[in-house]
This record gives structure tokens, C-alpha cells and sequence, in this order.
């Protein structure tokens, strides 16, 4: 099983709607987590950090879950531009550093 | 401020050549972060430098692959011999300190190397 799962999607959302999708790790010690953005041929961006329940910013809320170990990214009234590929990254403290896993991404494509 | 710098942009190579890629992190951030991100995946940490100690190398394919960052400031990631599978984009990422805060493992991202081996 790998650390972080993503359902690699796409999600096709029509503009306007709600879309919502998460990220599984494995790891029940992982102690903060991210979402970051990556357009296409660019970069990773950040886009929220998760440290205790949830995060919200603007039209985008990220939930966490330590129970079932997940975290979810929500996305409201979905622009055109939202349309990227959304990474969840788990952070876990060790005692020589931090790791950080990647999962593998969702796509989420925007439609007029 | 200044955001993460890498060169080249992007790097065509023959296989068994090797190739070196160029990090300069965000002035003040202590961790150093190399992966590599095969077309649609996410990226994989190749190796974490805290200063210019290696926190986590387990990824890093040591019979070809090597990296330094010897002032605990910018860094270098090599490819010797160059293999038609390391075909990817090696991005580096850097972030403040760990352990202060929760927000000190926040990453930010250069915008990486293309490497193409032919």
C-alpha cells in the first residue's frame, strides 16, 4: 500500500459546482499535512496547510480526518482557473528530521 | 523576495552522459529538498539536506545519482551515467527550519529542470 493515495481523477466539474476528493495515508503518525497546486508544466504551488481539523481559505476548505486517515480538499463555486492538478502531502516529525510524501495527484478539470 | 532558482531550464542529454542541476534556495531556509517527477506522478524526494547535513537520502539511486550541498546554502544534484529512465522533471524545493512551527516544513518550489535523455 503506498503512503499517500489520490484518486488520480480527472474530476470534471462543470464552473460554478462543488468539488470535493481526498487523500489517504498510511501512516497514523503524520502529524501535519498540505495541499499544493501544479499547473501544468509548472511547479508545485502551496495552497493550504492542514495542522489540526481543517483549514479554510476562501472557496477552498481542507478537512482532516485522523481517524480514518484521510484529509479532503473542497473546492466551492469552481472557476476555470481551478483547473490543476491537486497533490496532498503528508509531513511526519522523526527524531533525525521530517519526511514528506507526496501522493500522486488529482486532476481536476473545470468546464465552461 | 526571492523564490527558488534552478538551471537549466531544461537539459536534452544521450544515456550513460552525465548532468548536473544547480539549486539556490530561498535566502534563510535551512532544508534543501531534491525530487524527481516523472510525467504524471508526484514528485519522489530524491534527498533532504538540513544545513548541509543529508536527513534522508533512501531514494537517492546512489550508483548514479549523487548531490552536495557543501555551504549548506545552494546545492547540486548529479546524474552519472544518465539513464533513458531518469527522463523527468527534478524540481528543488526549500523551507524554513523544522520544528519551530508546524509551518516551518511549508515547502516552495523552483521551477525545476526538464532533463530529456535520449
Amino acid at each position: 500500500r503506498k503512503e499517500v493515495e489520490q484518486d488520480p481523477g480527472p474530476f470534471n466539474v462543470p464552473e460554478g459546482a462543488t468539488v470535493a476528493f481526498n487523500c489517504t495515508y498510511s501512516n497514523s503518525a503524520s502529524q501535519s499535512f498540505f495541499w499544493y497546486r501544479q499547473d501544468c508544466r509548472k511547479e508545485p504551488k502551496l495552497l493550504m496547510s492542514v495542522y489540526s481539523s481543517g483549514n479554510e481559505d476562501g472557496r477552498f476548505t481542507a478537512q482532516l480526518n485522523r481517524a480514518s486517515q484521510y484529509i479532503s480538499l473542497l473546492i466551492r463555486d469552481s472557476k476555470l482557473s481551478d483547473s490543476a492538478t491537486y497533490l496532498c502531502v503528508v509531513n511526519k516529525v522523526k527524531a533525525a528530521g521530517n519526511k514528506l510524501t507526496f501522493g500522486g495527484g488529482t486532476r481536476v478539470l473545470v468546464k465552461p | 523576495e526571492a523564490g527558488v532558482a534552478q538551471s537549466p531550464r531544461y537539459k536534452i542529454i544521450e544515456k550513460r552522459q552525465s548532468v548536473a542541476f544547480w539549486c539556490n534556495p530561498i535566502s534563510g531556509h535551512a532544508t534543501l529538498y531534491w525530487y524527481q517527477q516523472i510525467l504524471g506522478q508526484g514528485p519522489k524526494l530524491l534527498i533532504q539536506f538540513q544545513n548541509n547535513g543529508v536527513v534522508d537520502d533512501s531514494q537517492l539511486p546512489k550508483d548514479r545519482f549523487s548531490a552536495e550541498r557543501l555551504k549548506g546554502v545552494d546545492s547540486t544534484l548529479k546524474i552519472q551515467p544518465a539513464k533513458l529512465e531518469d527522463s523527468a522533471v527534478y524540481l528543488c524545493a526549500s523551507s524554513f527550519r523544522p520544528g519551530l512551527a508546524d509551518s516551518s516544513y511549508e515547502q516552495y518550489f523552483g521551477p525545476g529542470t526538464r532533463l530529456t535523455v535520449t
